[in-house]
This record gives structure tokens, sequence and C-alpha cells, in this order.
């Protein structure tokens, strides 16, 4: 079956540091990609995606590329802000099923709690 | 667009109880979905709903477990004689047609 492995947290970096979190996955087939971002006290939204292989997803700043070669799907960012401080999953969708193509029958990785301290 | 809402946020029950968790989707989504999430895990999906057909369910979702969405709007899912395993996190998402997905803010169970 489909599964997804994230760097294992917490990460804790200084205002203005690099990030990576690293994300691999297993599926069959030709998954599409997710990052989603929840911040305390809030729902899980969606951070970027990418639905083909080379693919580079990007928003608010952070970046993933589509690697098909190497299963992985490495979440960046080249200045972090306090403001970035949430828990990060990475996300695979299963695009088979009864509803056809959907975005939304997700496998999830266990999630990386990041801090950023100023 | 007031967001994809879950009633209630909290609840707290004994063992052996029933419960029922609401979602109310973003108007007009089509698509509904139930994930769980346990403490230091991502979600797990456990079912999905086009309008008012359920679609797909997940062999996480045992017996106990039912999910029902009535005329395609808001959806329940209710845990009948629940077990301390059933302490999770659950949460709501919807879509228009398979798009992007909007999450409630869950409803945090506890089985005492």
């Amino acid at each position: 079956g489909n599964s997804v492995t994230q760097m294992e947290g917490p990460v804790t970096l200084s205002e203005e540091a690099f990030l990576t979190i690293n994300c691999t996955y297993t599926a069959t087939g030709y998954p599409s990609l997710f990052w989603y971002v929840q911040y305390p006290g809030e729902g899980l939204q969606l951070l970027l995606k990418a639905t083909k292989a080379d693919d580079k997803g990007s928003n608010k700043g952070f970046e993933a590329t589509y690697r098909k070669e190497t299963t992985s799907f490495h979440l960046e960012k080249g200045s972090v802000q306090v403001s970035d401080s949430a828990v990060y999953f990475c996300a695979l969708s299963d695009q088979g099923g009864a509803g056809g193509t959907s975005y939304g029958k997700l496998t999830f990785g266990q999630g990386t709690i990041l801090t950023v301290h100023p | 667009d007031t967001g994809v809402s879950q009633d209630p946020r909290h609840k707290i029950t004994k063992r052996g109880q029933n419960v029922t968790f609401r979602c109310d989707p973003i108007s007009e989504h089509n698509r509904l979905y139930w994930y769980r999430q346990t403490l230091g895990q991502g979600p797990e999906f456990l079912t999905y709903f086009q309008n008012e057909a359920q679609l797909e369910k997940s062999r996480l979702l045992s017996d106990r477990f039912s999910a029902e969405r009535p005329k395609g709007s808001f959806s329940t899912l209710e845990i009948q004689r629940t077990e301390q395993g059933d302490s999770a996190m659950y949460l709501c998402a919807s879509s228009f047609r398979g798009g992007k997905l909007f999450f409630g803010s869950g409803t945090q169970l506890s089985v005492l």
C-alpha cells in the first residue's frame, strides 16, 4: 500500500535559518504529492502540491520538488520566520477509487514539528 | 465562505457509550471526507462521500463506526460502544469535485 515517511522531529531553528524537512514515499502508480501545514489551534491547510515528476510546488517561500527517481518530496525554505512555527505533514493522493481522480483521499506522514526562535 | 465547521470541539465519554460528531462542509462542496488523527501521527483516511453517496470506506472503519451524509450537505460520524482506542482527533474535510481539500479544526474525543 501507499506510505509516506517524514524526517523525525521536532526541528528547532533560529529565525532566517534554512529549512529542510525530508519526505519519501511509497506508492503504486503516479501519485500527487502535497505538503500540509497545521498552525497552533487551526485546521490543516494545503501549503503546496506537485502532480507529476519534476514539478516544483511553491508557496509562501516554501518549495518542494517531486523526485520520482528518489521517491522524495523534500520541503525547503531559505529563511524561516517565527510565524512558520507549525506542524508540517507530507502527503500523497490515491488516484483511484470509485470517485475517480481525487486529491481528497490522502496518505499522510507522521508530521514534523517546527519551532522557530527569534 | 465560513470554512468547514465541526461540532463539538471536544467530547469526553465513558467506554461503552455512543458518540456522534457533526461536520458542516463548505457550501457547494460535493465531496466530504472523514479522517482520524492520533497523537504524534498524521491523519488517517476513514471514509468519503460524493454528495450523499458514501463511495469508499477504510478498513480502519470498523462496524462500530457509521457515517452518513443525508441530502449531501452536513455529515455525521457515529461511534457505537466506544473503546479507549477510539480516543483521537476526528477531522472532517471537504472539496469541490476532488480539488483542494479544506479541513475543519476537528473533534477531540477522549474515551475514559
